[in-house]
C-alpha cells in the first residue's frame, strides 16, 4: 500500500543539480513528506522533511506543491558521493514505510 | 552527540540456530527504537518498534522477537532461524512522538545457510 510513487532510476551529471520527483496524491493534511537516502551497504540517512512549506538544509531543498500532491527533492550540486537510493516517504506516525525509491547515479 | 551501535557487523548462521542481535544508543534518553530488515534487492521492512522499556510493537508476524531490557538497548532474537531470515538488519532511533527523523545504525548482514 505504497503512498508514494517515484521513478525507479535517474542519472545526473556531477556538479549539476539533481531534481528527484515524488508523487503522493493521497497525502492527508497532517502527513509530512520525508526524504531519506541509502548508500550501498549502509543504513538509510535522513535528508529533509516538510509539511506545507518549502524547506532547505545543508544537504538539500524540498519543494512541495501547493496542493501537496507531489514534491521534488533538489540536490543543488551533485557529487559522486550522492549516488544512492533516495526514498520519499509520507506519514505522521512512528512507522516509516520505505518503497523501492529512486536509484540515483551521479556520473563524472 | 548521539551514536548508535550494532553488532555483529556480519553473521553466518545455520538454519535452526538461535539469533541475538544487539543495538545500543548513546547520547540520548528515552529514544524510540526500531528494527528493520532489508532482503537482498528489496526495500526496508519495519519489524519492531519500541517507545519505552518493555514496550514492543510488532509489525510483521514471524519467528523473530524483540526486547528492550534497558532504555537504550534493543535486542532482536530468534529461537530457530529460517533461510528466509537472511538479510540486512538495521536498528534505528528517534526522539519525540511520531518522529520520522530516524537515525540508522551500520547494520548487521545475516546469512542463514
Amino acid at each position: 500500500d505504497a503512498k508514494t510513487t517515484q521513478p525507479p532510476s535517474m542519472d545526473c551529471a556531477e556538479g549539476r543539480a539533481a531534481n528527484l520527483p515524488c508523487n503522493h496524491s493521497t497525502i492527508s493534511g497532517n502527513e509530512y513528506v520525508y526524504w531519506y537516502r541509502q548508500i550501498h551497504s549502509q543504513g538509510p540517512q535522513y535528508i529533509i522533511h516538510g509539511l506545507k512549506n518549502n524547506e532547505t538544509n545543508e544537504m538539500a531543498s524540498l519543494i512541495i506543491t501547493e496542493d501537496r500532491k507531489s514534491s521534488t527533492l533538489i540536490l543543488p550540486h551533485a557529487t559522486l558521493r550522492d549516488t544512492a537510493v533516495y526514498y520519499c516517504i509520507v506519514g505522521n506516525d512512528y512507522k516509516l514505510s520505505f518503497g523501492a525509491g529512486t536509484t540515483v547515479t551521479v556520473r563524472a | 552527540s548521539q551514536t548508535i551501535h550494532q553488532w555483529p557487523a556480519t553473521l553466518v548462521q545455520p538454519v535452526g540456530s538461535p539469533l541475538s542481535l544487539e543495538c545500543t544508543v548513546e547520547g540520548t534518553s528515552n529514544p524510540n527504537l526500531y528494527w528493520y530488515r532489508q532482503a537482498a534487492g528489496r526495500g526496508l521492512q519495519l519489524l519492531f518498534y519500541s517507545v519505552g522499556i518493555g514496550q514492543i510493537s510488532s509489525e510483521v508476524p514471524q519467528n523473530l522477537s524483540a526486547s528492550r531490557p534497558q532504555d537504550r538497548q534493543f535486542i532482536l532474537s530468534s529461537k530457530k532461524l529460517l533461510l528466509s531470515d537472511s538479510g540486512f538488519y538495521l536498528c534505528a532511533w528517534s526522539v519525540g512522538s511520531g518522529s520520522y527523523e530516524q537515525y540508522f545504525g551500520p547494520g548487521t548482514r545475516l546469512t542463514v545457510t
